[in-house]
């Protein structure tokens, strides 16, 4: 059964270095989302993008944040300048179309710690 | 504005039992979709459940069904028949039509502990 893979499965960086997560969406889904979950609290929309650019992005979303389609499979998040509070298990997810009953595959995560 | 809660942070059940996670909603949407997720401790997002707003009759997925009551803006998960492997987090989330992309609201999340 196809899944959306990510990699790292755990980053460790320290504050101020940028870092990139990386994503393989399912192959025949069109719409990708990054969602980020700070332990033990709600997991939190980050953005949505589709057709090579972003249709939705949350307030968490800054300038520090960008996402990437770099080719026909991978789907980035990258986070220029880590603060202490980016440390968070972060989900890449896939979803065929738009209407409400696609559902959204969710990837394993990366947990990201900034120290 | 989309929101979800979930009122119970946690609740133990019996091996073999039913058990009942709460969900409610509130949004001005006219069409969503409400979805439920696993989250077992290894930290993985599963997919368990969906139910279209439109959708006359409750969804089921083998064990999980979802009781949906519209009016009263409630989506709740019934697990059928608890295993030792349906210990984890259960959120319950909440998407909209939207031209380009739907976004899950999700709410805080019910940890359920099952007892042998």
């Amino acid at each position: 059964e196809p899944e959306v893979t990510q990699t790292p499965s755990h980053q460790v960086t320290q504050m101020g270095q940028e870092v990139i997560l990386r994503c393989v969406p399912i192959s025949n889904h069109l719409y990708f989302y990054w969602y980020r979950q700070i332990l033990g609290q709600k997991v939190e929309f980050l953005v949505s993008f589709y057709n090579n650019e972003i249709s939705e992005k949350s307030e968490i979303f800054d300038d520090q944040f960008s996402v990437e389609r770099p080719d026909g499979s991978n789907f980035t998040l990258k986070i220029r300048s880590t603060k202490l509070e980016d440390s968070a298990m972060y989900f890449c997810a896939s979803s065929v179309g738009t209407r409400a009953q696609e559902t959204q595959y969710f990837g394993p995560g990366t947990r990201l710690l900034v120290l | 504005a989309q929101k979800i809660t979930q009122t119970q942070p946690g609740m133990f059940v019996q091996e073999k039992e039913a058990v009942t996670l709460d969900c409610t909603y509130d949004t001005s949407d006219p069409s969503y979709g409400l979805f439920w997720y696993k989250q077992p401790s290894s930290g993985e997002m599963i997919f368990l459940i969906y139910q279209g707003s439109y959708d006359q009759q409750n969804a089921t997925e083998g064990r999980y069904s979802l009781n949906f009551q519209k009016a009263r803006k409630s989506a709740n998960l019934v697990i059928s028949a608890s295993q030792l492997g349906d210990s984890a987090m259960y959120f319950c989330a909440m998407s909209r039509i939207k031209a380009a992309g739907n976004k899950l609201t999700f709410g805080g999340g019910t940890r359920v502990l099952v007892k042998p």
